[in-house]
């Protein structure tokens, strides 16, 4: 069975710091873009940050640019989220999603995990 | 950054009726959209991509049309388990975005 499982969310003062991992089984990670989407409470869908199958481009909503870094571990079916200088407006559910093959779509989600930041 | 806006933000319909979700872009996106279903408490489910392509194990009832910058995802007959949150996302470049959502609510 295909699936992705979030890992790593919780409450965070404003300014800290946090490190999402998402775990992908049932599928070939490495021929994968994957992808991190999150939902505000209460708000609509925020692409987050994408990165290519080979792992060597990465892209970045505005709001997170320089703050947050994607990587993977294809040895590890691995995707993940380092989230620095954490802010109020991060808080949200955050998604990892894998991208449909040739596509910039997203055919598989994990079930999410929750981001507070709060002091 | 390309905004898309959708239209209308709740739409309340019973079931068997059709549904017209509207989609549309600041700048075209030639046909690089997809539909995207939500229910609470869920992830989001991949419905159409490409604008008019429907992902694996999406019914028939479900269809996508537009290109440019106006696209409809239309729902033929509703089904009790389709009312639920509706958004659209571009791929057409960097960054991706999503529209804000139309809620199909049971009238």
């Amino acid at each position: 069975e295909v699936q992705l499982l979030e890992s790593g969310g919780g409450l965070v003062q404003p300014g800290g710091s946090l490190r999402l991992s998402c775990a992908a089984s049932g599928f070939t990670f490495s021929t994968y873009g994957m992808t991190w989407v999150r939902q505000a409470p209460g708000k609509g869908l925020e692409w987050v940050s994408s990165i290519r199958s080979s792992g060597g481009d990465t892209f970045y909503a505005d709001s997170v640019n320089g703050r947050f870094t994607i990587s993977r571990d294809s040895s590890k079916n691995n995707v993940y989220l380092q989230m620095n200088s954490l802010r109020p407006e991060d808080t949200a559910v955050y998604y990892c999603a894998r991208v449909i093959l040739g596509y910039w779509y997203f055919d598989v989600w994990g079930r999410g995990t929750l981001v507070t930041v709060s002091s | 950054e390309i905004v898309l806006t959708q239209s209308p933000a709740t739409l309340s319909l019973s079931p068997g009726e059709r549904a017209t979700l509207s989609c549309r872009a600041s700048q075209s996106v030639r046909s690089y959209l997809a539909w995207y279903q939500q229910k609470p408490g869920q992830a989001p489910r991949l419905l159409m991509y490409d604008a008019s392509n429907r992902a694996t194990g999406i019914p028939a009832r479900f269809s996508g049309s537009g290109s440019g910058t106006d696209f409809t995802l239309t729902i033929s007959s509703l089904e009790p388990e389709d009312f639920a949150v509706y958004y659209c996302q571009h791929r057409s470049n960097w960054p991706l975005t999503f529209g804000g959502g139309t809620m199909v609510e049971i009238k």
